[in-house]
């Protein structure tokens, strides 16, 4: 049973445009989500994160919006950049980590 | 960077060979983890570790052991390996386990075939 979600293995986007990921969960006790980025033969690196106790954070290019009546959260990355091209994982805590099965994000020129 | 390394990179193994990962930091964390990629499942736990001979299982412990006599060094040993054990495995750290002022730092991760 999966607790965090990300339904899009795969996503294209214009070079320069909006990049929308989204994550959805079901446990209600997850009090911190966060967001990594993966390239290809490198771990994971984190990107951004927010707390329960906020709807939006930002950081340069990347904002992650929180949406928990609807157990929703969504990274958006603005403007697109080719090296945006990665894996990202959607991530979601209580007592501890739980990530979701991963995005990749195609940007193309 | 975060100082962690992870040896050996890759590895080719025969199904029942015991095998033995090692994840070493620099950072003088805490807080150890071992994970496992696979496709369609993303970054699962295996085991941690909240200090020196102190370890817990993750959501995917059968078939792993780990053991940390060092802060520096956390082992994970596939006792004997199967084929599901074929992966990427991933080390991490951590200062603490309440990461609001804190993340995890991933190693550059161990591809393991078990043929």
């Amino acid at each position: 049973d999966q607790q965090v979600k990300q339904n899009s293995p795969s996503l294209s986007v214009q070079e320069g445009r909006i990049s929308i990921l989204n994550c959805d969960y079901t446990n209600s006790m997850f009090d911190y989500f966060l967001w990594y980025k993966k390239y290809p033969a490198e771990g994971p690196t984190f990107l951004i994160s927010i707390s329960s106790i906020k709807d939006k954070n930002e950081d340069g290019r990347f904002t992650v919006f929180l949406n928990k009546s609807a157990k929703h959260l969504s990274l958006h990355i603005v403007p697109s950049q080719p090296g945006d091209s990665a894996v990202y994982f959607c991530a979601a805590m209580d007592d501890k980590i739980i990530f979701g099965k991963g995005t990749r994000l195609h940007i193309l020129p | 960077d975060a100082g962690i390394t992870q040896s050996p990179r890759h590895k080719v193994t025969e199904t029942g060979t015991p095998v033995t990962l090692r994840c070493h930091q620099t950072e003088n964390h805490r807080y150890m983890y071992w994970y496992r990629q696979d496709p369609g499942h993303g970054l699962r736990l295996i085991h941690y570790s909240y200090g020196v001979k102190d370890t817990d299982k993750g959501e995917v412990s059968d078939g792993y052991s780990v053991s940390r006599s060092k802060t520096e060094d956390f082992l994970l040993t596939l006792e004997s390996a199967t084929s599901s054990q074929t992966s990427v495995y991933f080390c991490a750290i951590s200062e603490s386990m309440v990461w609001f002022e804190d993340t995890q730092y991933f190693g550059p991760g161990t591809r393991l075939t078990v043929l």
